[in-house]
């Protein structure tokens, strides 16, 4: 256990349901990821947050995704319409930047995998 | 970041070195080699970094060449449960961006 968590952990829904899933990071990590991974392949880069400031999107993230972080704390991303294609695995990862850190690591959560049917 | 390249899948013998090979001949001098691991149905897990110097810790040691175009990752006495998929990744040390991964190597311990 990380210490970041993920809910739910599996979802299973139909084409052109509308889905969220939430991101619990370390409690004093300012920096929270997102990342899609499919079958066979590394986790992909979505978007990250630096504190509730979206600070990059992946060309990954169509008009479908919304991810949010309004406090800073937890973050939710919100895909919409989904298609089969949005079937994976999203990881949640999150950091401490500054603060006199010297590398940057980030913890990761178990993931929620999606099948979209 | 510069790109890696590592083997697809590995075998190794359950007690024995698990040595895992990883080329990044277009690393520049202040790119870290760092390594992740992804055990079944969860997510990545940090296991070690360098620059230049070889390195260990509690889980691995991590071998970086003299002219740092490769390295190699030690697992000592593999178990069953270091069954997984091995990242390794080229990025800055101070760069708190994303981690971008490569499809890594798939090690299987074997009993």
């Amino acid at each position: 256990d990380t210490g970041v968590s993920q809910d739910p952990r599996h979802k299973i829904t139909k084409r052109g349901q509308n889905v969220t899933f939430r991101c619990d990071p370390i409690s004093e990590h300012n920096r929270l990821y997102w990342y899609r991974q499919t079958l066979g392949q590394g986790p992909e880069f979505l978007t990250y947050f630096q504190n509730e400031a979206q600070l990059e999107k992946s060309r990954l993230l169509s008009d479908r995704f919304s991810a949010e972080r309004p406090k800073g704390s937890f973050s939710t991303l919100e895909i919409q319409r989904t298609e089969q294609g949005d079937s994976a695995m999203y990881l949640c990862a999150s950091s401490l930047v500054g603060s006199g850190r010297t590398y940057n690591e980030q913890f990761f959560g178990p993931g929620t995998r999606l099948t979209v049917l | 970041d510069a790109k890696t390249t590592q083997p697809t899948s590995m075998d190794c013998a359950e007690g024995r070195a698990a040595n895992l090979p990883c080329n990044h001949s277009t690393i520049s001098g202040n790119e870290y080699v760092y390594w992740y691991r992804q055990i079944h149905s969860q997510g990545p897990q940090y296991i070690i970094h360098g620059l230049k110097n070889n390195e260990t810790n509690e889980m691995a040691s991590l071998i970086i060449t003299e002219d740092r175009k490769s390295s190699t990752l030690i697992l000592p006495h593999a178990t069953l449960r270091d069954t997984a998929v091995y990242y390794c990744i080229v990025r800055l040390k101070t760069s708190y961006d994303k981690v971008i991964f490569g499809p890594g190597t798939s090690l299987s311990v074997i009993p």
